[in-house]
């Protein structure tokens, strides 16, 4: 098993450019999401879904847009990217909702907004 | 909501010693939390979680320890190695809502041979 894939691992942007950030996970879970890391301050929720056709807003949603047409893929799309979303994008997944079980995290996006 | 929250940013210790890293989290009704290990570059990685129903558990040569009282856990890291040399997370969550993990922003390790 792969686990959580994300792609690609190193990014830079020029403001008001527009990306995706790929997330994918071979583990048949259910739940995904979204976070961002900065220094300092912690992994920060940006968006998460609990199944397939179904997502909602974390603590940071504004810029992103995400969705989810399968149970495997979760894309992060930067609409026009901004110097404050320079930052490290990790994925994270579990297994069901109402489990209490960790998430799995990929290896992380590495984006410069220039 | 949830705020959870480490009492150090960074701890040095040496090989051999044991490690102490402490969390305090704010919401009483969280029922779940866990302990991630993240190196440079790489992602969150598990390491060990408890209910609220326990105050302690172990793994291999890591114990999470729960103090719903005072709100506030621990993980211990015995014998530490360099190669437990790393950034610590607590996280929380509260069940019934939407899964969401709430982070603390971190200590990190560093273990001096």
């Amino acid at each position: 098993n792969a686990g959580v894939t994300q792609t690609p691992k190193f990014q830079v942007l020029k403001t008001g450019q527009s990306m995706t950030l790929q997330c994918a996970q071979d583990m048949n879970h259910e739940y995904m999401s979204w976070y961002r890391q900065d220094p300092g301050m912690g992994l920060r929720l940006i968006h998460y879904s609990v199944g397939a056709g179904i997502t909602d807003q974390g603590e940071v949603p504004n810029g992103y847009n995400v969705s989810r047409s399968t149970t495997e893929d979760f894309p992060l799309r930067l609409l026009s990217a901004a110097p404050s979303q320079t930052s490290v994008y990790f994925c994270a997944s579990s297994y069901s909702v109402g489990r209490l079980q960790p998430q799995h995290f990929g290896d992380g996006t590495r984006l410069s907004i220039l | 909501g949830e705020n959870v929250g480490l009492h150090l940013p960074t701890l040095s210790v040496q090989e051999g010693d044991n490690s102490i890293i402490n969390c305090a989290y704010s919401n009483s009704a969280s029922d779940y939390f866990i302990w991630y290990k993240q190196e440079s570059g790489k992602g969150p990685q598990f390491i060990i979680d408890i209910r609220s129903n326990m105050d302690k558990r172990q793994g291999q040569r890591v114990t999470v320890l729960l103090n719903k009282t005072v709100k506030h856990l621990s993980l211990q890291i015995a014998a530490t190695q360099p190669g437990d040399s790393a950034v610590y997370f607590c996280a929380g969550i509260t069940q019934g809502g939407s899964e969401k993990l709430v982070f603390g922003k971190g200590t990190k390790l560093t273990v001096n041979p």
